[in-house]
């Protein structure tokens, strides 16, 4: 059965700085591009990063560069969002999902990040 | 960056008649090396991550019932939702992975 959860997300003050978990099992990691997308409060999907089999290909939307670092484990099955700078515009549901070329085939349920003093 | 504009941003449709789901890209998304658009269309219902419904513009992902069907090619795309049932309840969005950055829709509410 394949699985995706994420963790992570939390209550963090402007300026703060976060670390996102995704973990995944039933489906072999290290042949998936692994995404990032967010959701804000009552609001549409945005597509935040993604990062190829290997790690060695990333790519970012433009309001999240210099400040959102992908990253992943393939021994550990994990991906990471590593976010720094934080902004309350940054507040959304943060999904993880894995994808077959930029396919999104698999999604976790989500982690809420809340950015407000 | 591709802008998706999809229309409308919602819909009523009785049950069993055929909703109709319009998805615009600002450049084309049809590439001329493998004559794929790359277009996909999502579900999300309330509470849920989205789910995959179509991708290559109009394959069907496994498992996803034939009464919804994907067209169109270049910029010009549509999600049919043929004899609509309450379970099709849900935000459609459209999306593109032609390039980096990949975008979404701004999404389409489905009512009964």
């Amino acid at each position: 059965e394949v699985q995706v959860v994420e963790s992570g997300g939390g209550l963090v003050q402007p300026g703060g700085s976060l670390r996102l978990s995704c973990a995944a099992s039933g489906f072999t990691f290290s042949n998936y591009w692994m995404t990032w997308v967010r959701q804000a409060p009552g609001k549409g999907l945005e597509w935040v990063a993604n990062i190829n089999h290997d790690g060695s290909d990333k790519n970012y939307v433009d309001s999240v560069k210099g400040r959102f670092t992908i990253s992943r484990d393939n021994a550990e099955n994990s991906v990471y969002l590593h976010m720094n700078t934080l902004r309350a515009e940054d507040t959304a549901v943060y999904y993880c999902g894995a994808a077959v070329g930029w396919i999104f085939d698999y999604w976790g349920q989500g982690t809420l990040v809340t950015v407000s003093s | 960056d591709i802008v998706m504009t999809q229309s409308p941003d919602s819909l009523a449709v009785s049950l069993g008649e055929r909703a109709t789901i319009n998805c615009k890209s600002s450049q084309s998304v049809l590439s001329s090396s493998n004559n794929k658009n790359y277009l996909a269309w999502y579900q999300q219902k309330p509470g849920q991550p989205p789910k995959l419904l179509i991708y290559w513009a109009s394959t069907r992902e496994s498992g996803v019932p034939d009464r919804f069907s994907g067209s169109g090619s270049g910029t010009d795309f549509t999600l049919t939702i043929r004899s609509l049932r309450a379970e099709d309840v849900a935000v459609y969005y459209c999306q593109h992975y032609y390039s980096a950055p990949l975008t979404f829709g701004g999404g389409t509410k489905v009512e009964i």
